[in-house]
């Protein structure tokens, strides 16, 4: 079975500050990776995904992620934080098995943007 | 643009009371997912629809249902609503093997509240 962790429910940082948020995977089949980025009592919006090509991708809002097989993480980083990047971001993993794919879920990491 | 649009984004029913919540696309996406995300939660898979063929999740209480009438629509109904069941439902299409390069395409969702 597949599944992410997202180490970290709450993480706060200074405007202009580094974000890095955690996500670990597992999978017995390489996996297929997204980052999605949800405001307060909106859907989910795509941020960035891998999908077995450069392991480092380039997402939406100047975010990024590396996907490292020997750690089987996929930590999302931003250079410098904005107060509009204040949002829940969920970590999701995918398998390509067939007509269908399901999208399994993080728990979640709010990232709140102090001034 | 193309895209999923819920309605309503707020609903409110009572206790036991049957309560629809309506998904449409224009995406012309052949796959259709709801999901159920309570607060501080991750989204959690209710069942999809791959064409006309209806798949349901194992844990998904028999209190939930859903049509699919067309291409473009699709409907969750709740039959006797709980304290339990508020929470934000979130809809999401897919264009079949496509999930490893797109991901999947949501709407802002429906926030259900139950009194």
């Amino acid at each position: 079975a597949q599944s992410v962790t997202q180490l970290g429910s709450h993480v706060s940082v200074s405007e202009g500050a580094l974000v890095l948020l955690r996500c670990n995977y597992s999978s017995s089949v390489p996996p297929y990776l997204f980052w999605y980025v949800q405001y307060p009592n909106q859907g989910l919006q795509l941020l960035l995904k891998y999908t077995s090509a450069a392991t480092l991708v380039k997402g939406i809002n100047g975010f990024e992620a590396e996907f490292k097989k020997s750690e089987t993480s996929f930590h999302l980083t931003k250079p410098s934080a904005h107060m509009s990047d204040a949002a829940e971001y969920f970590c999701a993993v995918s398998s390509y098995g067939g007509a269908t794919n399901k999208l399994i879920f993080g728990t979640g990491t709010l990232l709140a943007v102090q001034p | 643009d193309a895209m999923v649009i819920q309605n309503p984004r707020y609903q409110v029913t009572q206790f036991g009371k049957p309560v629809t919540l309506s998904c449409s696309q224009t995406l012309n996406h052949n796959v259709m997912y709801w999901y159920q995300q309570k607060s501080s939660q991750a989204p959690k898979l209710l069942f999809h629809y791959y064409d006309k063929d209806f798949n349901n999740e194992a844990d998904t209480p028999d209190n939930f249902q859903s049509r699919r009438p067309n291409t473009s629509f699709c409907f969750l109904d709740i039959r006797s609503p709980g304290l339990g069941d508020a929470a934000m439902y979130l809809c999401a299409t897919q264009k079949t093997g496509t999930a490893k390069i797109y991901g999947y395409t949501f709407g802002s969702g429906t926030r259900l509240t139950v009194v």
